[in-house]
């Protein structure tokens, strides 16, 4: 299948350990974010969104925070597990009035037992 | 409530030739998006189909098209392959509406190989 992410930055940590994942986007007239998981051979599955007018978000297991100021998202996965390991991606909605989506790089998470 | 489905789900083409490439969206949805992710990069916006025609196109030349029929399911077409199109080809589907955007759902992509 897929194998996304050969050159992606990786961020490593252990089984039941928390995961930060950050992503700097580039507009800041953009006003809704969403974060996704995308695991080899499949899709970008929808994690967590949050728009300008909220700092954070929480899900299940997830927070995601908005520092619109240095234009800053970051993902917070709390008690990483083994199926979290995946390219996590940030994107953006861009502003420009139609319904297109722009992504960061993605990191890959790899998390070890 | 089913989410968006692709086909074929793998294709293998010769450079020169044409691929159609095919999306259902996922059902309540009425907007397609399609996106071209190459191999370690993030996807990359090729064009969005609302109401049957294109509102939104990203960088990518003419021989990219596509279409979008009253079911909301939707076809890529590419004429003319080129090696670099080599691609995960992702269709995310979303309900438009008041100037927002709801329940953005990608599908789990056509690996498209251009030989």
């Amino acid at each position: 299948g897929e194998n996304v992410g050969l050159h992606l930055p990786t961020l490593s940590v252990q089984e039941g350990d928390n995961s930060i994942i950050n992503c700097a986007y580039s507009n800041s007239a953009s006003d809704y974010f969403i974060w996704y998981k995308q695991e080899s051979g499949k899709g970008p599955q929808f994690i967590i969104d949050i728009r300008s007018n909220m700092d954070k978000r929480q899900g299940q297991r997830v927070t995601v925070l908005l520092n619109k100021t240095v234009k800053h998202l970051s993902l917070q996965i709390a008690a990483t597990q083994p199926g979290d390991s995946a390219v996590y991606f940030c994107a953006e909605k861009d502003p420009g009035g139609y319904n297109k989506l722009i992504f960061g790089a993605g990191t890959r998470l790899a998390v070890h037992p | 409530e089913t989410g968006v489905t692709q086909s074929p789900t793998h294709l293998i083409k010769t450079r020169g030739q044409q691929v159609t490439l095919r999306c259902s969206s996922q059902s309540g949805h009425n907007t397609v998006s399609w996106y071209q992710q190459a191999l370690g990069q993030g996807p990359q916006f090729i064009f969005q189909y609302y109401r049957e025609e294109e509102n939104g196109r990203g960088n990518f030349p003419p021989r990219f098209s596509g279409l979008q029929f009253p079911n909301y399911s939707s076809e890529l077409n590419v004429n003319a392959l080129e090696l670099d199109d080599s691609a995960l080809y992702l269709c995310a589907s979303s309900l438009v509406g008041q100037g927002s955007a709801y329940g953005y759902t990608f599908g789990s992509g056509t690996r498209l190989t251009v030989v």
